[in-house]
């Protein structure tokens, strides 16, 4: 297992067009999480999986935005109707069970809204 | 307000000297972890060090330790012997966990540039 696996690296789309990007987990991980961070800023939580249950969503996530883990593996993050201020790098991140377990991020996918 | 401050937003240092990065926080929880993660350019983040709030012993791995005050919520960073591959954004972040959900809460980052 190579780590925490996101495609696509990078994505250009033009405003008002739809995006959806995967997140591959460690295989033995049954937690996972997707974070958003913007230009000079720290990451922000969107949401959290543990298996396939969804069980938080940040306000941040707005009725455009969904994610999913079905089977409890691999994760996607839909964008629909793009904005230009959705232009950020989306982290993925992912761990295991326990409560002194660390998360490893995935190296990203750069949303650029033109 | 669970939040975390890095009040440097970048810091420089010669290679082979020791280098302070600083975090504070503020959480109404009792038990929690902080971290320290490290974001080189154009790769991924990876953790650096954990300290567990309930163990008053500083975490240290080798070159890497904080000096963790839960009275003052402050957590900062000391690397010695500072390498050119120590060139990075280092994020400070404790895990709020709640009702069977949990997330990171990060700071804004500190730049650190060791120079040769």
């Amino acid at each position: 297992d190579t780590g925490v696996s996101q495609n696509p690296r990078h994505k250009i789309t033009k405003r008002g067009q739809n995006v959806t990007f995967r997140c591959d987990p460690i295989s033995e991980h049954n937690r996972l999480y997707w974070y958003r961070q913007t230009l000079g800023q720290g990451p922000e939580f969107l949401t959290y999986f543990q298996n396939e249950a969804q069980l938080e969503k940040s306000r941040l996530l707005s009725d455009r935005f969904s994610a999913e883990r079905p089977k409890g593996s691999f994760s996607t993050l839909e964008i629909q109707r793009t904005e230009q201020g959705d232009s950020a790098m989306y982290l993925c991140a992912s761990s295991g069970s326990g409560v002194n377990t660390e998360a490893f991020f995935g190296q990203g996918t750069r949303l650029t809204v033109v | 307000a669970q939040t975390v401050t890095q009040s440097q937003p970048e810091m420089s240092v010669q290679e082979a000297e020791t280098v302070t990065l600083s975090c504070t926080y503020d959480t109404s929880e009792n038990n929690y972890y902080l971290f320290w993660y490290k974001q080189p350019p154009s790769r991924q983040m990876i953790l650096v060090i954990r300290q567990e709030a309930y163990k008053q012993q500083n975490a240290t791995e080798n070159r890497f330790s904080v000096n963790f005050q839960k009275a003052a919520k402050s957590f900062s960073l000391k690397i010695s012997d500072s390498q050119l591959g120590d060139t990075a954004m280092y994020f400070c972040a404790f895990r709020l966990e709640w009702g069977g959900s949990e997330k990171l809460v990060f700071g804004k980052g500190t730049k650190l540039t060791v120079n040769p």
